[in-house]
């Protein structure tokens, strides 16, 4: 079974600094990766994705992500944060279910919290 | 525009009641799922469902059940509630291919006394 690994809970930064939030997956077969971000009183949504191709993905709002196939992680990281990314970020592989349909599974998470 | 609606954001039950959470999409999603989401835990899996009247055990199923009728609407049935299930209850929507995106209603907080 795919497992993935957030391995800080909750990731305290001032405004205006870099951050990176981490990420180890477990997966025998090629993966699909996803970021996906919920902020206060909202349900998921897609930050970013890898499916193949380049390593390096980027989301809209300048947050990126790099597949390490031989360290297993999928990183995310901003060069200089805004109080607006203040969220809980989740980490998650895409899988194929036996008998029909694909499932995600999801990390614990990782609470950012962007101080003035 | 994309979206997925759960019926309540809040709901208050006793203890031995049974519970309906209902939600609907509007993009003729082929797969759905629910999942309950504590601090601490993240998401987790309680049943999805690939295909209209199909269904499929998540990594938490015990206490909970699954209807799907219709291709737009996938209901979670707490048979008889306990404390230990309130929580977040998320449902999500997806496409069929494995590298779609799974779009997210905006949860229902649920807590049994």
């Amino acid at each position: 079974a795919q497992s993935v690994t957030q391995l800080d809970s909750q990731v305290p930064v001032f405004e205006e600094a870099p951050v990176e939030l981490r990420c180890n997956y477990s997966s025998s077969v090629s993966v699909y990766l996803f970021w996906y971000v919920q902020y206060p009183n909202q349900g998921l949504q897609l930050l970013l994705k890898y499916l193949s191709g380049s390593t390096l993905v980027e989301s809209i709002n300048g947050f990126e992500a790099e597949f390490n196939k031989s360290q297993t992680s999928f990183h995310l990281r901003k060069p200089s944060v805004h109080i607006s990314d203040t969220a809980e970020y989740f980490c998650a592989v895409s899988d194929r279910v036996t008998g029909g349909g694909n499932k995600l599974t999801f990390g614990t998470g990782t609470q950012l919290k962007v101080e003035l | 525009d994309v979206k997925v609606t759960q019926s309540s954001r809040y709901l208050v039950k006793r203890t031995g009641e049974k519970v309906f959470l209902e939600c609907v999409q509007d993009m003729d999603h082929e797969n759905m799922f629910w999942y309950r989401q504590d601090p601490g835990l993240g998401l987790r899996l309680i049943y999805f469902s690939y295909d209209v009247k199909m269904k499929e055990k998540g990594d938490i199923p015990e206490g909970y059940s699954v209807s799907r009728e219709k291709k737009e609407r996938f209901s979670l049935i707490l048979e008889s509630a306990s404390t230990n299930q309130t929580s977040m209850y998320l449902c999500a929507s997806s496409p069929e291919d494995l590298t779609d995106t799974q779009y997210f209603g905006p949860g229902t907080r649920l807590t049994v006394l």
